[in-house]
């Protein structure tokens, strides 16, 4: 079945840095969307961005269907960021299939 | 609106014992979802209905049963449970395909 990369795994930041979050995909996925969970476990979702990019304040987004991945840019971290950060996609039908996550911990 | 709520929030259960989980939601969707996390991974898809009287299974069906009798409610039945089903289990509903999904609180399973 379609594997799903996130990259990196695990990342720690000091408040105020900015970083880029990675999703690949091995195979064309529809209805690409980012998740954030935050430590008490809720899932929110970011964004819905099959393609192109898609911004909302702090947090931008950009997929390449034809290259097969997705970015997720935070700028400027706070501390309320911390938590996992998930991409997903459906690979036709209604399946939907996440990455493993990243663990971000942004330090005060 | 609720948005989407799940019931129970906790549970323990012993080795071979059944229970249901309950997924509402109050906004009209036509689909449903019922997924597993389980510690350092992401999320697997164990059933799905795309309306009213229908499920599908998903990446993790097995040791699972679902229901969907009315719209708004999606049960996830474990009939014989085995400590291999201790996760920590998510709802999520969506309007129609290619929409966002709206996730619930979660219900935490530990079968001993």
């Amino acid at each position: 079945g379609i594997q799903v990369e996130q990259s990196p795994p695990d990342l720690i930041l000091q408040e105020g840095a900015n970083s880029t979050l990675r999703c690949n995909f091995s195979d064309s996925v529809n209805n690409l969307q980012w998740f954030h969970q935050n430590p008490w476990g809720q899932l929110i979702n970011l964004f819905y961005i099959p393609s192109g990019t898609k911004q909302n304040g702090r947090l931008s987004a950009t997929t390449v269907a034809t290259e097969r991945y997705s970015l997720l840019y935070i700028s400027s971290s706070q501390t309320t960021d911390s938590g996992v950060y998930f991409c997903a996609g459906n690979t036709g039908g209604f399946k939907t299939i996440f990455g493993a996550g990243t663990r971000l911990f942004v330090k005060a | 609106n609720a948005g989407v709520t799940q019931t129970p929030k906790f549970r323990v259960l012993k080795t071979g014992q059944s229970m249901t989980l309950l997924c509402a939601q109050d906004m009209n969707h036509e689909y449903m979802y019922w997924y597993r996390q389980d510690p350092g991974m992401g999320l697997r898809l164990i059933h799905y209905s795309v309306g009213e009287g229908t499920t599908a299974k998903g990446e993790v069906p097995d040791g699972y049963n679902v229901s969907r009798l009315k719209k708004q409610n999606f049960l996830l039945g474990l009939e014989s449970a085995a400590p291999s089903q201790t996760s920590v289990y998510f709802c999520a509903s969506i309007k129609g395909a290619g929409l966002v999904q709206y996730f619930g609180p979660g219900t935490r399973l530990t079968v001993t």
